[in-house]
């Protein structure tokens, strides 16, 4: 496979669940992001690991856990969540993280419709 | 704090017709892109803008980058059907280095 991919495609879950979307690329990317597009908001940035440390965390709540074990996967943990945390999760990854220049153009997966219940 | 607005957020144009779309930001940035999202689908990268004065083109897409405006348009060329989609214009330098995306602009071309 190429590109950036994402299982699974479809999730639906009761609040009680604990889940897992699982994203991998095969760029040879250094950094990974995880987003989140609801249908009323902009794309929210989520979390970013660059060389398999997270370097940022915009205020994420707790029932979202993220896990990096290497530079080409990236796991979003879910756990008790709520219907509104129901939207289409995004992840990307890019050749580095936080440099000015094409170098981090970023290269998104297919997302995960995620349907809390 | 970086905010990216994008205008207009819903456009339904006709073929063969011409339009732009806008986008603004509020602090200085040293890079902007532009995305394309088809329904259902994920974001593809089009263009991506490093310098005052850039312009890319692509086919009936042209995209163009004044950072002393803080301004980047996208302009569509003689519309075809498949050009119908979610763009989404997205500006580097958010906390710590980050792009802060647009909320889009969904493009709807019409027969």
């Amino acid at each position: 496979e190429t590109g950036v991919t994402q299982t699974p495609r479809h999730l639906v879950m009761g609040m009680t669940n604990k889940k897992s979307l699982k994203c991998e690329q095969h760029l040879g990317h250094n950094a990974m992001y995880w987003y989140k597009q609801s249908a009323k908001k902009p794309l929210e940035l989520m979390f970013v690991y660059s060389l398999e440390e997270r370097v940022e965390n915009n205020s994420v709540p707790s029932r979202f856990s993220p896990e990096c074990p290497n530079s080409s996967h990236l796991f979003l943990h879910l756990h008790t969540l709520q219907p509104e945390d129901s939207a289409l999760y995004l992840c990307a990854s890019s050749q580095e993280w936080g440099l000015a220049g094409g170098q981090d153009t970023q290269y998104f997966g297919p997302g995960t419709r995620l349907t809390v219940l | 704090e970086l905010k990216v607005e994008q205008n207009p957020l819903f456009l339904s144009m006709q073929e063969g017709k011409n339009y732009t779309i806008y986008c603004n930001y509020s602090t200085t940035s040293d890079r902007l892109y532009w995305y394309r999202q088809d329904p259902g689908k994920s974001l593809e990268s089009l263009f991506v803008l490093l310098s005052n004065g850039a312009v890319k083109q692509e086919g009936r897409l042209m995209a163009s980058l004044d950072t002393k405006a803080r301004l980047s348009t996208l302009h569509i060329t003689a519309a075809v059907h498949d050009l119908s989609a979610t763009y989404f214009c997205a500006v580097g330098g958010g906390s710590q280095g980050n792009l802060i995306f647009g909320k889009g602009t969904k493009l709807s071309v019409k027969p």
